[in-house]
């Protein structure tokens, strides 16, 4: 099956500043790509997604890149807020979803 | 707001005592997800449905876990017998049935089970 491997496991950053968490995948039938945001005691919901055969998707503040030669994918997350402080989960999808160990973020202020 | 959701939200129970959680995926998602969540593990895939039918449950432990969709509208996931280590967040998803291979994945609140 899919392995996803995810860091950092913790990101501590100053507000403004830029955030990036990278993932690696192991399975080239993937072909979707998200990212999940999950707050303490939440669910986990989707904040952007990539499919394959897109290199690069932004939305506001966040952005992701999706390189399929070498099998990894990034969040950026610019200018950086307090209300980002969360937990991060990348997920690559054939059939089922397969998420990474998920990142820690804190955004200081 | 078409959610997922899931009941309980909150569990607890001795060792050894039956627990089913239950989710009620959104209305026409024909695809269904059972993820338990704990700080070592992250999310850890447990069993996938689709269309009522199990497609892949080997994440579970088959001696004490059981899924199963009865109908479209309910999933199940049961532990018999419980055990500490089973303590955990529970999370069910579903998918749109017409979404196809690139869809998102909607998370129901969890049910948070505490086996003492």
């Amino acid at each position: 099956g899919e392995n996803v491997e995810q860091h950092p496991s913790t990101l501590s950053v100053q507000e403004g500043d830029s955030a990036v968490i990278k993932c690696t995948y192991s399975d080239s039938a993937s072909n979707y790509f998200p990212w999940y945001k999950q707050e303490l005691g939440k669910r986990p919901q989707l904040i952007i997604d990539i499919r394959s055969n897109v290199g690069e998707k932004k939305d506001q503040r966040i952005a992701v890149t999706l390189n399929k030669t070498a099998k990894h994918f990034s969040l950026h997350i610019t200018e950086t807020q307090p209300e980002d402080s969360a937990v991060y989960f990348c997920a690559a999808r054939f059939n089922k979803f397969y998420f990474g160990s998920g990142t820690k973020l804190n955004v200081k202020p | 707001d078409a959610r997922v959701t899931q009941t309980p939200r909150h569990k607890v129970t001795e060792m050894g005592q039956e627990v089913t959680m239950r989710c009620q995926p959104i209305l026409g998602h024909n695809t269904v997800f059972w993820y338990r969540q704990t700080m070592m593990q992250g999310l850890e895939l447990l069993a996938y449905f689709r269309n009522r039918a199990p497609l892949d449950d080997s994440g579970m432990p088959k001696d004490r876990f059981s899924a199963e969709m009865p109908d479209a509208t309910l999933a199940t996931l049961k532990i018999q017998p419980s055990e500490p280590r089973d303590s955990a967040v529970y999370f069910c998803a579903s998918l749109p049935q017409h979404g196809g291979m690139n869809t998102e994945a909607f998370f129901g609140q969890g049910t948070r089970l505490t086996v003492v």
